[in-house]
């Protein structure tokens, strides 16, 4: 069984500041992917990676994945309340597994 | 293009009823997945459907079915419903290709009382 174990759970700061999400596993994936949900709605895609490695910027976030393919981070430079939501990492499997496996989600809160 | 649409958004059913959730994939999707998202447990995945066929399946009881139609359109089902059923049901559209990006619904508030 594939898990994903996200750090940290909850988190709470005020804007302007920098923070970290981690996303780990025993396992390697395929690729992975990075998803921001708010109360009430479906999660959203914010990124994929795909390469050992590799590091991908969107605005003041940035997403690398693990060399191994096991973990990832999620950086975010200067938070802003509207960064608030929950932070959601998944996997997928190689092979024939076409199912996404799923952190728990850290919730972020950033206050003004 | 229209995205990913759930119906109903929201759900109130008594224990020992049953319920059947509705997604419509975006267009040219062919793979429509289903999760239970709680408080507690996350985002669990209950199966994928691939045109039609289940391709993939979770670690939940008989009581959660699926299909899929001809149009990519799927449905879930959950029977005798439990308490514990209650949740977020989300469903998620891809082009169904090991490592494609799946797009999410709004998701199904199902309360069981």
């Amino acid at each position: 069984t594939q898990l994903l174990e996200q750090s940290p759970q909850f988190l709470s700061i005020q804007e302007g500041e920098n923070l970290t999400v981690y996303c780990n596993s025993s396992s390697v994936f395929s690729s992975l992917q990075w998803y921001r949900q708010e109360p009430g709605e479906g999660p959203v895609l914010l990124v994929t990676v795909v390469t050992g490695g590799e590091v991908k910027k969107l605005k003041r976030l940035t997403f690398q994945f693990g060399d191994a393919r096991k973990d990832s981070s999620l950086h975010i430079t200067a938070a802003q309340p509207g960064d608030t939501g929950l932070y959601l990492c998944a996997g997928a499997g190689g092979g024939s597994n076409y199912k996404l496996t799923f952190g728990k989600g850290t919730l972020l809160t950033v206050n003004p | 293009k229209a995205g990913v649409t759930q119906t109903p958004r929201y759900l109130i059913k008594t224990r020992g009823q049953q319920v059947t959730l509705s997604c419509s994939p975006i267009s040219g999707h062919r793979s429509v997945s289903w999760y239970q998202q709680t408080p507690g447990q996350g985002l669990q995945f209950l199966f994928e459907y691939f045109s039609e066929t289940q391709r993939n399946k979770g670690n939940f009881p008989g009581r959660f079915s699926g299909r899929q139609f001809s149009n990519s359109r799927s449905e879930m089902n959950v029977s005798t419903l439990e308490l514990g059923d209650s949740a977020l049901y989300l469903c998620a559209s891809s082009l169904g290709v090991v490592g494609t990006e799946a797009f999410f619904g709004q998701g199904t508030r199902l309360t069981v009382v």
